[in-house]
């Protein structure tokens, strides 16, 4: 199956810092990526839709000025988290949709975990 | 919109057969998909149905009724790595992208 990778996979950071975190297809090219967040024992929410080469779509009551993508190759979507706090602690998970399956499955990331202390 | 409802917790012995199920209110329907994710890591896909009836791919089953806007994973000889949760999805008709949307998942423990 397709894989999709993500970088880092945890990171910890002051509050105010900025926090990029990567996803790659690695055996696939996606025009399309999604980004997840996910609170301890919740669902996914997704954040956003990220379109290779032009601005993302952000869902309802997700700040773009402070969650920042780019999407800027077939293969790589990168998330910034500027001025981090606290309440942004959360497992981040990105997912690659591979347009070249029947039915356009998406492959997630292993997920990278933000700490903000 | 859409929403979607599964179990919070199920709780089912080893070597049973156990099912989850899911049901979904949406304005439109293109599609259903089962996840699998264990504690800490991301989910993994597990099944797709988009027209009525029973999708078997080993010990796991996806079942898809349209019309009760209803579905179910059934998994079979429960082994103990089967303890995760199980993430029923909607694929989102009017969108270009193919964005999924995601129930809140059931936890199901495994005991010996």
């Amino acid at each position: 199956g397709a894989v999709v990778s993500q970088h880092p996979s945890w990171v910890i950071c002051k509050s105010g810092t900025s926090v990029k975190i990567e996803c790659r297809s690695l055996d696939f090219q996606a025009t399309t990526m999604f980004w997840y967040r996910q609170f301890p024992k919740q669902s996914l929410m997704l954040m956003a839709t990220s379109n290779e080469g032009s601005k993302a779509t952000y869902e309802q009551g997700v700040e773009k000025d402070k969650f920042l993508i780019n999407h800027a190759s077939l293969t790589l979507s990168t998330l910034t988290v500027t001025s981090a706090h606290p309440e942004d602690s959360s497992f981040y998970i990105c997912s690659a949709r591979d347009p070249g399956l029947v039915h356009n499955e998406q492959f997630f990331g292993p997920g990278t975990r933000l700490t903000v202390l | 919109g859409q929403n979607i409802d599964q179990p919070t917790e199920m709780t089912a012995t080893e070597g049973a057969i156990v099912q989850i199920n899911c049901t979904y209110q949406t304005s439109g329907f293109n599609g259903l998909f089962w996840y699998q994710q264990h504690a800490g890591e991301a989910p993994t896909f597990l099944s797709y149905n988009v027209l009525d009836g029973l999708e078997e791919k080993g010990r796991f089953s996806s079942f898809l009724s349209r019309s009760k806007g209803y579905s179910y994973l059934l998994l079979k000889e429960l082994q103990m790595k089967d303890s995760a949760s199980y993430l029923c999805a909607v694929r989102d008709p009017y969108s270009s992208a193919s964005k999924i949307i995601f129930g809140s998942g059931t936890r199901l423990s495994i005991r010996p």
